[in-house]
């Protein structure tokens, strides 16, 4: 199985856009869709990005997936931070078995 | 509007059983696969496993195959996670997602295994 690699935190200022990095430690980034997801303090996790690069009805157009095969890499870039955007990231994909496979997650702090 | 409502969730001692649920509406039950997914406190995500939508195939992380099953009932729109053997680790909320994917999820059940 493969694992996804994600930064343990990032931090930047409102009004400014952040990218979160998700690798993936073998096999191709582009085999199986990427899903990003945003989990608030005390709250269940909501989808912003589902196959790679599609928003859910909802999710305002600042959240934006890509990925790159050249890094085997998939992100999630935020523009014009908001104080709402403070919480928790994780990216998901899953594996010719159909196993899920979480990244670590990512604190975002917006300050 | 799609919904899924977990419940079960309560105190058990190691190696003892709890039966989860997951309702679900707004949406093709049966049409979709269904995925459990779990959070220790203070920790990351976990995919747990995952079930196609006619129940035919089902998919165990390797922490929980041979202790956990998943099944559901396409009749009652209603996911299942059957839990033999619990342990200390097995501690933490469970989230119900619709997909492989897990493009909505549940607001979870809490599940604490303690003596």
């Amino acid at each position: 199985n493969f694992m996804l690699t994600q930064p343990h935190s990032v931090s930047e200022s409102p009004g400014k856009t952040v990218t979160i990095s998700c690798t993936r430690s073998s096999g191709n980034i582009a085999s199986n869709y990427v899903q990003w997801y945003q989990q608030r303090p005390g709250s269940a996790p909501t989808t912003v990005i589902y196959e790679d690069n599609q928003r859910p009805s909802g999710v305002p157009d600042r959240f934006s997936g890509s990925i790159d095969s050249s890094s085997n890499s998939a992100s999630l870039t935020i523009s014009a931070l908001r104080t709402e955007d403070e919480a928790d990231y994780f990216c998901q994909s899953y594996d010719v078995n159909d196993h899920g496979v979480f990244g670590g997650g990512t604190k975002l702090t917006v300050l | 509007e799609v919904q899924l409502l977990e419940s079960g969730g309560g105190l058990v001692q190691p190696g003892g059983s709890l039966r989860l649920s997951c309702v679900a509406s707004g949406f093709t039950f049966s049409s979709d696969a269904m995925t459990w997914v779990r959070q220790a406190p203070g920790k990351g995500l976990e995919w747990v496993s995952s079930i196609s939508g006619r129940g035919g195939s089902t998919y165990y992380a390797d922490s929980v195959r041979g202790r956990f099953t998943i099944s559901r009932d396409n009749s009652k729109n209603t996911l299942y996670l059957q839990m033999n053997s619990l342990r200390a680790e097995d501690t933490g909320v469970y989230y119900c997602a619709k997909r492989i994917l897990c493009d909505v999820w549940g607001q979870g059940t809490t599940v604490t295994v303690s003596s």
